[in-house]
């Protein structure tokens, strides 16, 4: 069973510019969340996808956003990218029921100068 | 809200030694718990997980039980390697069905094993 794979692994944008990753998670997983790791702030959750709705979203500004398609691949989208936005984004797969664990991608490592 | 939270590292063991890494939660209702590993540059790996009160965990030699009376979720190894050199993290799932895929997680235990 193949993992969740995320791309591009790396990506430096400028300031002002946006940026779009990608997430494809696990076979017959119905829910993806979005991670946004940095050595301050730790593991802070961005949003949750599940059969194409957001069902779930964290503390984060409205420049950041998702969306997932009809395969349960998932997008994230950051715009007007800020210097304070450089992190490792992580993607998890999921069923998507209650306690249920997850399975994360490598990560898209974002630098933003 | 529900939280997580661990013991502060960098924790540096030689090898061999015996490991425990502390976490403790906050929760109402039922979650499941979980301990997840990172290694430098990659993405959490799940290391083990208990969905219940008293559920022990366990793989690849590292155990961890789930203690509703104390809220804890302790991870512990009795002999460490250096390949266990990572950063463990602390989690818990969302209890209602619409909380399925989020998780909280503590904010990580820097392991640093020596020869």
């Amino acid at each position: 069973k193949a993992g969740v794979t995320q791309t591009p692994r790396y990506l430096i944008k400028t300031r002002g510019q946006q940026v779009t990753l990608s997430c494809s998670p696990i076979s017959g997983h119905r829910s993806v969340s979005w991670y946004q790791q940095t050595p301050g702030q730790g593991l802070q959750f961005l949003f949750e996808y599940f059969s194409e709705t957001q069902r779930n979203k964290g503390n984060f500004p409205g420049r950041f956003s998702g969306r997932q398609f009809s395969n349960s691949r998932s997008e994230m989208n950051v715009s007007t990218l800020e210097l304070g936005d450089s992190a490792l984004y992580l993607c998890a797969s999921s069923s998507g029921q209650k306690n249920t664990e997850a399975f994360f991608g490598q990560g898209t490592r974002l630098t933003v100068v | 809200g529900n939280s997580v939270t661990q013991m502060e590292g960098p924790v540096t063991l030689s090898e061999e030694a015996f490991l425990t890494i502390n976490c403790t939660y906050t929760a109402t209702g039922y979650p499941s718990l979980f301990w997840y590993v990172q290694y430098p540059g990659e993405g959490l790996q799940l290391l083990l997980k208990a969905t219940k009160a008293d559920d022990k965990g366990s793989n690849k030699g590292f155990e961890a039980t789930y203690r509703k009376e104390t809220t804890s979720f302790h991870l512990e190894k009795g002999s460490v390697q250096v390949s266990d050199s990572a950063v463990y993290f602390c989690a818990l799932s969302g209890e209602s069905g619409n909380q399925g895929g989020k998780l909280i997680f503590g904010q990580g235990t820097e392991l640093s094993v020596k020869p």
